[in-house]
């Protein structure tokens, strides 16, 4: 069964700095997606990284994708209040089944 | 820009009883699934639905648990007798393509969600 680990799952971080996060899987995949879940809300789709080295870039959110480490990203640069949310990886294990993380709540101080 | 609608948005009901909860994917969508997310905590993968047929379910998706697409608009999730732990926020979403498809860079759209209390 695939495994897919976040981490930190909790992050406080001042406005203006700079951080990553870091989404791990156990088997292969190349289709990896990036969410956002704000408190009470659906899912908004960040990201789409379809194969190894895709590199995405959102304003202050920029998201890559190791197929071979099995590792994607998702950097924020100059954090501002407005990204305070839970950001969410998810991996396509194949036949339409996408398994999440646990996500990472990031919640940045003004 | 077109979303997907989820009813209603909260639902409770005494355990035992049986409850559907409703989606409309979007239109010019194929493919349909359910998630769910239990308080605070990850979503988890429930079913996937194409061409009329379960293409891929969890071991969450058990017997309790059925998918239909009744019409040419609404997908629905039937749970025949709620449990004290099917309480979470229901999520329904919709895709153009497959997760498989090499041409799509397309995500999952979601609704809004259910969410289910049972008592």
């Amino acid at each position: 069964e695939l495994k897919v680990e976040q981490n930190p799952l909790f992050l406080s971080m001042q406005e203006g700095k700079n951080y990553t996060i870091y989404c791990n899987y156990s088997t292969t995949s190349d289709r990896l997606y990036w969410y956002r879940q704000d408190p009470g809300k659906s899912l908004e789709s960040l990201f789409v990284l379809l194969s190894n080295g895709a590199v995405k870039q959102e304003g202050r959110l920029m998201a890559s994708l190791d197929t071979k480490a099995r590792l994607s990203t998702l950097h924020i640069t100059a954090a501002v209040h407005d990204l305070s949310a839970t950001y969410f990886c998810a991996v396509d294990m194949g036949h339409d089944k996408i398994i999440f993380g646990k996500g990472t709540r990031l919640h940045i101080l003004p | 820009e077109p979303e997907v609608t989820q009813t209603p948005s909260h639902q409770v009901t005494q355990m035992g009883q049986e409850v559907i909860l409703r989606c409309v994917p979007i239109s010019n969508h194929l493919y349909f699934y359910w998630y769910r997310q239990i308080l605070g905590q990850k979503v988890e993968f429930l079913v996937s639905f194409y061409n009329n047929e379960i293409s891929e379910k969890s071991e969450i998706f058990d017997d309790q648990f059925s998918v239909e697409r009744p019409d040419g608009s609404n997908f629905t999730l039937k749970i025949r007798s709620t449990k004290l732990e099917d309480s979470a926020m229901y999520f329904c979403a919709s895709s153009a393509f497959s997760g498989q498809s090499i041409v799509s860079n397309q995500p999952q759209h979601f609704g809004d969600g259910t969410r289910l209390s049972i008592l």
